[in-house]
């Protein structure tokens, strides 16, 4: 079965800094999708980013970017200009892509992330 | 869209009590599923539809869940009898289209707790 891991169960960055997220995966399989995951203090799910396994570039969404080692299979996330908003938990998620293969997102435990004025 | 609804958000009842859990996924998805999320557990999912036909249901915990799907725009996941170990945020999540990079739209949650 597929696992993930959040290795840091709590980070802070100061605002307008930089932070990387940690994710590492264990997966047999050659194919699959990567996500990261915003929970605010509202308990809303937001798909931060997503990464296709088959790609070798690495996703950018605005202040967000990943590093994708496939190889390494970690898979952590940047978070640029921090700002008090991006304040959350942060989970990284995986799903196989294989045809007949079940939908579901397992998760990593998430990264308590805080930032600080 | 409204997006995923889910109802109630917060849910209050003493051990032995049953339990529904509603949700209503966004309209023209197809896959639904229910994901519980714990501080012990972290998110796991517990049940997953496809077309109104459940496809995974590897995560329900025991007999005393149970989902349904009647139609494509309501699921419920149902506790009886309920315990304290069961409280929990029970979320509702549905997406359209399988094989691509797609995303699941998660409802608010709703917030279970078993006395």
């Amino acid at each position: 079965a597929q696992t993930v891991t959040q290795s840091q169960p709590e980070m802070s960055v100061q605002e307008a800094e930089t932070v990387t997220l940690s994710c590492t995966y264990d997966t047999s399989e050659s194919d699959y999708y990567l996500f990261w995951y915003k929970q605010p203090p509202s308990r809303q799910m937001i798909l931060v980013i997503r990464q296709e396994a088959y790609k070798q570039q690495n996703a950018t969404e605005n202040r967000f970017s990943v590093n994708f080692q496939k190889a390494a299979k970690s898979f952590s996330l940047k978070i640029s200009d921090s700002q008090l908003g991006d304040a959350a938990m942060y989970f990284c998620a995986y799903r196989t892509s294989g045809e007949g293969g079940s939908e579901k997102l397992v998760f990593g435990k998430g990264t308590k992330l805080t930032v600080n004025p | 869209d409204a997006g995923v609804i889910q109802s109630p958000r917060h849910e209050v009842t003493e051990m032995g009590q049953e339990v529904t859990l509603r949700c209503k996924p966004i309209s023209g998805h197809n896959s639904l599923f229910w994901y519980r999320q714990t501080m012990m557990r972290g998110l796991e999912l517990l049940i997953y539809f496809n077309n109104n036909v459940p496809i995974d249901d590897s995560g329900m915990p025991e007999d005393r869940f149970s989902a349904k799907m009647p139609n494509a725009s309501f699921s419920t996941l149902k506790i009886q009898p309920s315990e304290p170990r069961d409280s929990a945020v029970y979320f509702c999540a549905s997406s359209f289209g399988q094989g691509l990079s797609y995303e699941q739209y998660f409802g608010p949650g709703t917030r279970l707790t078993v006395t």
